[in-house]
């Protein structure tokens, strides 16, 4: 099993392209959440699915959107990018009645 | 004030070392709580949840302390393999799913 994988693993943006990070798991997980992480900065939460269809805000959302068309995948989108969200993005898991995350290896993404 | 503050170190102990970590939340209704473990430009993974009563897994122990709003982990008999950032993370939700809630981390450099 794969756990919870992330693409790509690095990418550079310039200013105003868009893109869109895919987390793909097969653990059947309801929750998925995407934090960005920062230095200096805990991990922060920007929008996170508790289902299939389902998407909610989180702690940084503006300049992201995400969806959940299908249980395994949550993606997230940058409609247009800023130097401001040069980050490393992680893709999370949870269920099974478990507190446990589990983490994707990540996205390295910067904008210039 | 931050919601997760932690000492972000680093410290810097030889191998055999006992060495603890705090941390404080200021959510006086934080619902749970946990360590996680962060290698260098790695995920964060799970190393545990941290229970009212106090826990213990192997060389690390967990406390919390609800009154003071604090949480330590301590880590006995170091080796170099612990070298890592611990993340101090609380859930303030009484939720099934988590909106977890991440301090910056405390570097730990184990030397030889």
């Amino acid at each position: 099993n794969a756990g919870v994988t992330q693409t790509p693993k690095f990418r550079v943006l310039k200013t105003g392209q868009s893109m869109t990070l895919l987390c793909a798991q097969d653990m059947n997980h309801e929750y998925m959440y995407w934090y960005r992480q920062d230095p200096g900065m805990g991990l922060r939460l920007i929008h996170y699915s508790v289902g299939e269809g389902t998407t909610a805000k989180g702690e940084v959302p503006d300049g992201y959107n995400v969806s959940r068309l299908k249980k395994q995948n949550f993606l997230l989108g940058l409609e247009s990018a800023a130097p401001s969200q040069t980050s490393v993005y992680f893709c999370a898991t949870q269920g099974g009645g478990g507190d446990e995350q589990y983490f994707g290896p990540g996205t390295r993404l910067t904008v210039t | 004030r931050k919601e997760v503050e932690q000492d972000p170190g680093p410290f810097n102990v030889p191998e055999g070392a006992t060495v603890a970590f705090n941390c404080t939340y200021s959510n006086s209704a934080s619902q749970s709580f946990f360590w996680y473990r962060q290698d260098c430009r790695k995920e964060p993974k799970l190393l545990m949840s941290v229970y009212s009563s106090g826990n213990e897994d192997g060389r690390f122990t967990a406390q919390l302390n609800r009154a003071s709003q604090y949480i330590s982990l301590l880590i006995r008999d170091s080796k170099l393999s612990d070298s890592a950032t611990y993340l101090c993370v609380v859930n303030p939700w009484n939720t099934g799913f988590q909106k977890l809630v991440f301090g910056t981390g405390t570097r730990l450099l184990v030397s030889p």
